[in-house]
């Protein structure tokens, strides 16, 4: 079974904080991990995946297979990054295909 | 690029009648979409994976004689939800499977905007 965990619901920081949103996950295979993003009244997009080490929008993630962890950060937070995100799981022989989503944080930068 | 629609954007029904939401790819073409989904301030769940020209796949728990899923062309999945109950109000959201359009060699899942469903 693949099981995604984001522990926090709400996080706040202030624009200019840095910023980090939990993600572990549990899976017996080769994990593909990815950050998707939601901002007010959009569609689910993907902010970024494990395997292409993007940094998006000043995002980054780094997969831990011996933490089973792959935590989104930012140093420098801003208020338009204030959304909703899901970390999502899914088999590297799938690619992409069967999302396991975490329950999601949601982010609101203060100003 | 990769843009996915789906419609109606919200729909009410009464208990005992079915109602159809359908995802479009717009500009592309996809052989898989996948249909989820999200009770209020919850995850999205997978419900069924939908490929063109064969039989949807559904995950654990998924009844797929209530939740009909047709494939029938490759820019068009339709879910039918059967015999809707006030337990089947929720957001639907499909998403369908391409080649990533910023350029990496991998498959990404394009979201379309959701459906929801209030069934009175």
């Amino acid at each position: 079974a693949q099981r995604v965990t984001q522990p926090e619901k709400l996080l706040s920081v202030f624009k200019g904080a840095p910023v980090e949103l939990k993600c572990n996950y549990s899976y017996s295979g080769s994990p593909e991990l990815f950050w998707y993003v939601q901002y007010s009244r959009q569609r689910l997009q993907l902010l970024l995946r494990h395997i292409s080490r993007e940094s998006i929008k000043g995002f980054t993630a780094d997969l831990n297979k011996g933490e089973t962890s792959f935590h989104l950060k930012k140093p420098f937070a801003q208020e338009e990054d204030s959304a909703m995100y899901y970390c999502a799981l899914s088999g590297v022989e799938t690619s992409g295909s069967r999302l396991t989503f975490g329950e999601g944080t949601q982010l609101t930068v203060n100003p | 690029g990769a843009v996915v629609s789906q419609h109606p954007s919200r729909v009410i029904c009464k208990s005992g009648t079915s109602v159809k939401i359908e995802c479009r790819s717009l500009d592309f073409q996809a052989t898989t979409m996948f249909w989820y989904r999200q009770f209020p301030k919850q995850s999205l769940m997978l419900m069924a994976t939908s490929n063109e020209g064969s039989k949807a796949t559904y995950e654990q728990g998924v009844e797929k004689d209530k939740f009909l899923i047709n494939h029938a062309s490759l820019t068009l999945s339709t879910l039918t939800v059967t015999s809707a109950h006030p337990e089947d109000s929720s957001f639907y959201i499909c998403s369908a499977r391409a080649y990533s359009a910023r350029g990496f060699p991998f498959y990404e899942q394009y979201f379309g905007p959701g459906t929801r469903l209030t069934v009175t």
